[in-house]
């Protein structure tokens, strides 16, 4: 079955260190995106990728980085210069960046102590 | 200003209660999204639409693409619904998705 798959699931990190999730999908999406969830908000854009090797800074982008080396997948580091990288992590695909019908990950949940 | 709102932000229902979750949105889209969100915060697309209605077992969504309006409905409550439920909406200029603060449910015994 296709799909997209975050992991892991839950992650803790020491303050300080990189941290990189995982998103990886089998759909031949050409559109990926990362978005970031805080307790009582909504979900805002960190970062999104049109096409394979190319990615676009979103609303919250600093203090992240990403890569898209495959179609299949689009990894985030949280750094260690996000002040608040405590968070929930969404994955997304679609098949295009114009076609906004799109697959969601199950969601990645990041502790920082 | 934002771009999707849902209500009721809150909903407490006995089991058995038919629910309706509603979403509004002001801009072009592509696709709305119904996506459900448990404690511990696993995310479930429960539904992609662009127009109509569709049907999965107890849950029904609809749309209407004039009026930019969504319900979700649950037939038959149950406790195992208690959830946070989420639109989104995929912008029909590409690149972006919105999503509503969600609407919290708790379906008591």
């Amino acid at each position: 079955d296709g799909g997209i798959t975050q992991s892991p699931k839950y992650l803790f990190r020491k303050e300080g260190q990189n941290v990189t999730l995982s998103c990886e999908q089998n759909l031949n999406h050409d559109a990926m995106y990362w978005y970031r969830q805080d307790p009582g908000q909504g979900l805002r854009l960190i970062y999104y990728s049109q096409i394979v090797n190319d990615f676009q800074k979103g609303d919250i982008a600093e203090g992240y980085s990403v890569s898209r080396e495959k179609k299949e997948s689009f990894p985030l580091t949280v750094t260690s210069a996000q002040k608040n990288p405590t968070a929930f992590y969404l994955c997304a695909s679609s098949i295009s960046w114009m076609n906004t019908e799109a697959f969601f990950g199950q969601g990645t949940r990041l502790t920082v102590v | 200003k934002n771009e999707v709102e849902q209500s009721p932000q809150n909903l407490t229902a006995q089991e058995g209660e038919f629910i309706t979750i509603n979403c509004s949105y002001s801009v072009g889209i592509s696709a709305l999204h119904w996506l459900q969100q448990h404690p511990g915060g696993g995310i479930v697309s429960l539904f992609m639409l662009s127009s109509g209605k569709k049907k999965h077992g107890r849950l029904i969504a609809t749309i209407n693409i004039q009026e930019k309006h969504s319900s979700l409905h649950i037939t038959a409550s149950h406790p195992r619904d208690s959830a946070v439920y989420i639109c989104a909406v995929g912008a029909n200029t590409g690149n972006q998705f919105y999503f509503g603060t969600g609407t919290s449910l708790t379906v008591i015994p």
